[in-house]
């Protein structure tokens, strides 16, 4: 049973315009989100957290969202570049646990 | 430095070949992590070790074996392994706990034949 969910498997959006990535949970004991960027070949890079305490959180060019009562998390990207096309990870975690459950990713693919 | 460093970068191996992959943090993180990850799938988290001692394996073959020789060290080690083991491996770190941000090396693409 997925516990974190990336319904878009790819997403395409004009350069400059805002990228938004979805993304939901099932568990509402999850305490800590975080989104993580993929390039090919290369390992996954954090972008941006936020706790479960908090709705919003900015760190330049990306903000994330969470919305608790949907279980709805979303990575908005404003002005989006080329660089920014990659796979997108939303993640969970669960602090008792001490491990971080992934989605299965979008593709943000940013055209010219 | 804020690398974690991984090798072998690829890894072609058969199905009686014994082989182990490295990762290496000198961040002074304590929780060190592999992950395996197919193609067009999420990583999938392997094992976890908190200040150098297992806490958590999620129940993987005994084909794959860790060894975390010191804070700053990670190795799978890889004996008799199937062509469904075929994946990219990750290593992770974070400073202390995986709900913190995981910084993750660049990954060991390995093939089973």
């Amino acid at each position: 049973d997925q516990q974190v969910k990336q319904n878009s498997p790819s997403l395409s959006v004009q350069e400059g315009r805002i990228s938004i990535l979805n993304c939901d949970y099932t568990n509402s004991m999850f305490d800590y989100f975080l989104w993580y960027k993929k390039y090919p070949a290369e390992g996954p890079t954090f972008l941006i957290s936020i706790s479960s305490i908090k709705d919003k959180n900015e760190d330049g060019r990306f903000t994330v969202f969470l919305n608790k009562s949907a279980k709805h998390l979303s990575l908005h990207i404003v002005p989006s570049q080329p660089g920014d096309s990659a796979v997108y990870f939303c993640a969970a975690s669960l602090n008792r646990d001490d491990k971080i459950i992934f989605g299965k990713g979008t593709r943000l693919h940013i055209l010219p | 430095d804020t690398e974690v460093t991984q090798t072998p970068k690829h890894l072609v191996m058969g199905m009686t070949n014994k082989k182990s992959l490295k990762c290496e943090q000198h961040m002074g993180h304590r929780a060190m992590y592999w992950y395996k990850q197919k193609a067009k799938k999420p990583p999938e988290l392997m094992f976890v070790y908190s200040y150098e001692k297992l806490s958590i394996n999620e129940s993987v073959p005994s084909r794959f074996s860790p060894e975390c020789p010191n804070s700053s060290l990670l190795n799978l080690h890889l004996h008799a392994l199937q062509p469904e083991d075929s994946a990219l491996y990750l290593c992770a770190s974070s400073l202390y706990r995986a709900s913190e941000k995981l910084f993750f090396g660049s990954g060991t693409q390995l093939s089973v034949l």
